[in-house]
C-alpha cells in the first residue's frame, strides 16, 4: 500500500500570499497518478487536480499541481478567503487507492 | 451533469449490517467507462476508499475492509449499494458515493453530499 504523507498539517497565510502544500509518497507513483481534492466544512471533497498537474473544471489558474515520483506539490497563488479548506492528495497508481491525511489551509 | 445521492439509516447498532444506496441521476450508471465507488470519512478525520465497481459486476475492495464489505449494482434503478457487516464504533463515518473517471485514471470526479452513519446501541 502506498502511504501518502502531507505537510504541513496546518498552514495559516494571508490573502494574496502563496501556499505550497506537499504530498510525499512512500514509493514512486507512476504516470503521475495523483489527484488533489478541496474539502470545505460540511461539504464533500471536490476534485481539484488530476494527473498531478491537470486542473479540474471550475478552478482558476491560481491553483497548480506539480511533481513526480514520490514528491508532489499543490500551489495556490494569490490566496483568497474562499481558499480556506482542507486539501487531500490521492494516489491511483496502485491498489488500494489511498489518500493523504490532509493539509488544513487557513486564510487569516 | 451527473448527481449522486446517498440514502440509508443514520444509526446502526454494533454487530449489525450497515446498508447504503447511491442513486445516480443526470446520467446512466452504464454509460462510458465510469466506475462507481464508496469512500468514508470518520468525523474529523481523513478519507478512506472502500471499494468501486463497474456496472458489469467487476468489483474491487480495499483489503482492509474486504472481509466485511460488499458492493452491488441495480442498473434498472440506476443505483449502487454498500453493505458493511459486523459494524463497530470505528465504522462511524460520513459515507460518500463517488464516480471514478475510469479504471486507468481512478480519481473521483463527482461526489454525493455524504451521509453520516453512527454506530451505537
Amino acid at each position: 500500500e502506498i502511504v501518502l504523507t502531507q505537510s504541513p498539517g496546518t498552514l495559516s497565510l494571508s490573502p494574496g500570499e502563496r501556499a505550497t502544500l506537499s504530498c510525499r509518497a512512500s514509493q514512486s507513483v507512476s504516470s503521475s497518478s495523483l489527484a488533489w481534492y478541496q474539502q470545505k466544512p460540511g461539504q464533500a471533497p471536490r476534485l481539484l487536480i488530476y494527473g498531478a498537474s491537470s486542473r479540474a473544471t471550475g478552478f482558476p489558474d491560481r491553483f497548480s499541481g506539480g511533481g513526480s515520483g514520490t514528491d508532489f506539490t499543490l500551489t495556490i497563488s494569490r490566496l483568497e478567503p474562499e481558499d480556506s479548506a482542507v486539501y487531500y492528495c490521492q494516489q491511483y497508481d496502485s491498489a488500494p487507492i489511498t489518500f493523504g491525511q490532509g493539509t488544513r489551509l487557513e486564510i487569516k | 451533469q451527473v448527481q449522486l445521492q446517498e440514502s440509508g439509516p443514520g444509526l446502526v447498532k454494533p454487530s449489525q449490517t450497515l446498508s447504503l444506496t447511491c442513486t445516480v441521476s443526470g446520467g446512466s450508471i452504464r454509460s462510458g467507462e465510469y466506475y462507481w465507488s464508496w469512500i468514508r470519512q470518520p468525523p474529523g478525520k481523513g478519507l478512506e476508499w472502500i471499494g468501486y465497481m463497474f456496472y458489469t459486476g467487476s468489483i474491487h475492495y480495499n483489503p482492509s475492509l474486504k472481509s466485511r464489505v460488499s458492493i452491488s449494482v441495480d442498473t434498472s434503478k440506476n443505483q449502487f449499494s454498500l453493505k458493511l457487516d459486523s459494524v463497530t464504533a470505528a465504522d462511524t463515518a460520513v459515507y460518500y458515493c463517488a464516480r471514478v473517471y475510469n479504471y486507468a485514471y481512478r480519481y473521483f470526479d463527482s461526489w454525493g453530499q455524504g451521509t453520516l452513519v453512527t454506530v451505537s446501541s
